[in-house]
């Protein structure tokens, strides 16, 4: 019963290129969600997401970065024309489709470097 | 908003008792959760309060006061392996499940 899947683990960009991180939740979980965690810092929440529609967005930044749920295939974080400031570790969660889940799953998470 | 503050860091020797305590202002949430994480790794669950109390799994416990506005993980009989850092975490009632966590201590366990 593989947990939640990320790719990849490391990503190593240069300014202005773009990063696109994966993530497969838990087998029959339906919500997934993007936090970003910098150095030394706790865990920031990104976007929340079901299959094929953004729930709730409201930690994401205005521009460069988009997240998707398509209906077949992974959740998809994309950042483009990265700066420095984006370098961080990206973790995926997902939980079960029934409200009110007690526990999200984490995955190992992309760690981005951006040179 | 919320947040939720913790101390930075905790120090204790094996075989003990810690406390790691979480105070939150929020407007209101569902409950207040418990992830550990390893240096490097992925935050895990721990624990979940729901209700105003204490909830016991194993070696660790957690306790909630929503009129304190105040939370704390305690974990028994510390072992090596428990040196990670622990974050707080609350799920909102603004919509959604997403989780605001707290600013995290890291627990330091010596011989």
């Amino acid at each position: 019963n593989a947990g939640v899947m990320q790719n990849p683990r490391h990503l190593v960009r240069r300014r202005g290129q773009e990063a696109r991180l994966r993530c497969s939740p838990m087998k029959g979980h339906s919500h997934v969600y993007w936090y970003r965690q910098l150095p030394e810092e706790g865990l920031k929440f990104m976007v929340y997401l079901q299959k094929e529609n953004i729930i709730d967005e409201s930690g994401m930044p205005k521009e460069r970065f988009s997240a998707e749920f398509p209906k077949e295939g992974p959740s998809i974080l994309r950042i483009q024309q990265v700066v420095r400031g984006d370098s961080a570790a990206y973790f995926c969660a997902s939980s079960p489709p029934e409200g009110g889940s007690r526990e999200q799953f984490f995955g190992p998470g992309t760690r981005l470097t951006v040179l | 908003g919320q947040s939720l503050e913790q101390p930075s860091e905790v120090t204790a020797v094996e075989g003990a008792i810690v406390q790691i305590n979480c105070t939150y202002q929020t407007s209101g949430f569902y409950g207040l959760s418990w992830y550990q994480q390893h240096d490097g790794g992925a935050p895990t669950f721990l624990s979940y309060n729901a209700l105003d109390g204490l909830e016991e799994t194993g070696r660790f416990s957690s306790f909630l006061s929503r009129s304190d506005s105040y939370g704390y993980l305690l974990l028994q009989e510390l072992q090596m392996k428990d040196s990670a850092s622990y974050f707080c975490a609350v799920r909102g009632t603004g919509g959604g499940n997403k989780l605001t966590f707290g600013t995290g201590t890291q627990l330091k366990v010596e011989l």
